[in-house]
């Protein structure tokens, strides 16, 4: 069965420091997300993604975060300057159509741990 | 801002009886809802989800049910399985991203 797949697993960095998350979404799904769950906390929608573009973000997503669709498969997040409150789990989602009976299906997350 | 609440942070059940887990959200205007399943270390698993014009959608042992005027939608497994242990989160969908409730974790005594 197709599945979302998310490198690294885990990520520990230096605050201040650069870290790209990676995910591979499901083959024919066009709509990307990124969500992230700090440690004892929901899960929070960061942003989403489709045809090249944002198409909604929320106000965690500031600039220090981009996103971007490499390649065909690849989609990638990116925290430029990494903040000890930037450590969560981070999960990566995708659907093939938005609105309606639209069912996102999700990685299994990268660890993101700044000290 | 809780749109959707699950305010039931554990339940424990004995294998084989029926586990229900609950969730509540305010805004009327979520049209679909999600449940997800989340073992430690893993990211949520879609389970089982609902449109907002059917009031039951049944999946072999899950079934979820949704009450509109009440807000409120439950999720009912049965029998229970040790396997069944995990956090299980409600989410909620008005053709936006989804918003989850802070997860409920059931525990299957064998």
């Amino acid at each position: 069965e197709p599945e979302v797949t998310q490198t690294p697993s885990h990520q520990v960095t230096q605050m201040g420091q650069e870290v790209i998350l990676r995910c591979v979404p499901i083959s024919n799904h066009l709509y990307f997300y990124w969500y992230r769950q700090i440690l004892g906390q929901k899960v929070e929608f960061l942003v989403s993604f489709y045809n090249n573009e944002i198409s909604e973000k929320s106000e965690i997503f500031d600039d220090q975060f981009s996103v971007e669709r490499p390649d065909g498969s690849n989609f990638t997040l990116k925290i430029r300057s990494t903040k000890l409150e930037d450590s969560a789990m981070y999960f990566c989602a995708s659907s093939e159509r938005r609105g309606g009976e639209e069912t996102q299906y999700f990685g299994p997350g990268t660890r993101l741990l700044v000290l | 801002d809780q749109q959707v609440k699950q305010n039931s942070p554990s339940l424990s059940v004995q294998e084989g009886r029926i586990s229900i887990l609950n969730c509540d959200y305010t805004n009327s205007m979520f049209d679909y809802f999600l449940w997800y399943k989340k073992y430690p270390a893993e990211g949520p698993t879609f389970l089982i989800s609902i449109s907002s014009i059917k009031d039951k959608n049944e999946d072999g042992r899950f079934t979820v049910f949704l009450n509109k005027s009440a807000k409120h939608l439950s999720l009912h497994i049965v029998p229970s399985q040790p396997g069944d242990s995990a956090v299980y989160f409600c989410a909620a969908s008005a053709s936006t991203p989804l918003v989850f409730g802070k997860g409920t974790r059931l525990s299957v005594i064998a």
